[in-house]
C-alpha cells in the first residue's frame, strides 16, 4: 500500500528565513499527495495537493512538487511568518498519518 | 460552504462513564471518517463510513467504541465505559468520495479528557 515519510521536528526557524519539510512517499502507482496543516486547538486544514507526477501544489506562500523521479513532495516557502507557526502533516491518501512536522518561527 | 461540523467541543468525564460526540459532515460529502489524535501524535483512524455502511472500523475498540451514521448524514461516536488512556482530540472529516483526488475537510474535534 501506499505510505510516506515525513522529517520529524520539531524545527524552529527566525521570520523570514526559507522553510523545507521532507516529505517521501512509496507506492505502487502515483497517488495523489497532500500537505495538511494544524494550528493549535484546530482540525487539520487541508494546505495544499498535488495529483500526478510534476504538478506542483500551491496556497498561502507555500508550495509542493510531486515529483516522481524522487518520489518526493518537499513543502517549500520562501519567507515564513510566526503565524505559520503549526504542526504540518504529509498524506498520501491512506488514512495513517504520522507524528507531523512541528514548526516554530520566532520573531 | 459550511465546515464539518462538532460537537461538543470540549468534555471532561469520569473513567467508567459513557460520553457521546457528533459529527455532521460537508453537504453531499459521502464518506465520513471518525479520528482519535492523542497530544503530540498524528491522527490515528477509528472508522470510516461509506454514505451509511461501514468501510473500514479494523481499529475501532470495539469493546468500548461504537459509531454510527444511519441516514448516511450526521454520526454519532460513543464510548462506553470511557477510560483514562481515551483522553484525545476526536476529529471528524468527510470527503466527496473515497479515495481519488479530493482530500479530507476536518472539523475542529472534540477534546476528550477523562479524569
Amino acid at each position: 500500500g501506499n505510505s510516506v515519510t515525513q522529517m520529524e521536528g520539531p524545527v524552529t526557524l527566525s521570520e523570514e528565513a526559507f522553510l523545507t519539510i521532507n516529505c517521501t512517499y512509496t507506492a505502487t502507482g502515483y497517488p495523489s499527495l497532500f500537505w495538511y496543516v494544524q494550528y493549535p486547538g484546530e482540525g487539520l486544514q487541508l494546505l495544499l495537493k498535488a495529483t500526478k507526477a510534476d504538478d506542483k501544489g500551491s496556497n498561502k506562500g507555500f508550495e509542493a512538487t510531486y515529483r516522481k523521479e524522487t518520489t518526493s513532495f518537499h513543502l517549500e516557502k520562501g519567507s515564513v511568518q510566526v503565524s505559520d507557526s503549526a504542526v504540518y502533516f504529509c498524506d498520501g491518501q491512506n488514512f495513517v498519518f504520522g507524528p507531523g512536522t512541528r514548526l516554530s518561527v520566532l520573531p | 460552504e459550511a465546515g464539518v461540523a462538532q460537537s461538543p467541543r470540549y468534555k471532561i468525564i469520569e473513567k467508567r462513564q459513557s460520553v457521546a460526540f457528533w459529527c455532521n459532515p460537508i453537504s453531499g460529502h459521502a464518506t465520513l471518517y471518525w479520528y482519535q489524535q492523542i497530544l503530540g501524535q498524528g491522527p490515528k483512524l477509528l472508522i470510516q463510513f461509506q454514505n451509511n455502511g461501514v468501510v473500514d472500523d479494523s481499529q475501532l475498540p470495539k469493546d468500548r467504541f461504537s459509531a454510527e451514521r444511519l441516514k448516511g448524514v450526521d454520526s454519532t461516536l460513543k464510548i462506553q465505559p470511557a477510560k483514562l488512556e481515551d483522553s484525545a482530540v476526536y476529529l471528524c472529516a468527510s470527503s466527496p468520495a473515497r479515495g481519488g483526488n479530493y482530500g479530507y475537510t476536518f472539523g475542529s474535534g472534540t477534546r476528550l479528557t477523562v479524569v
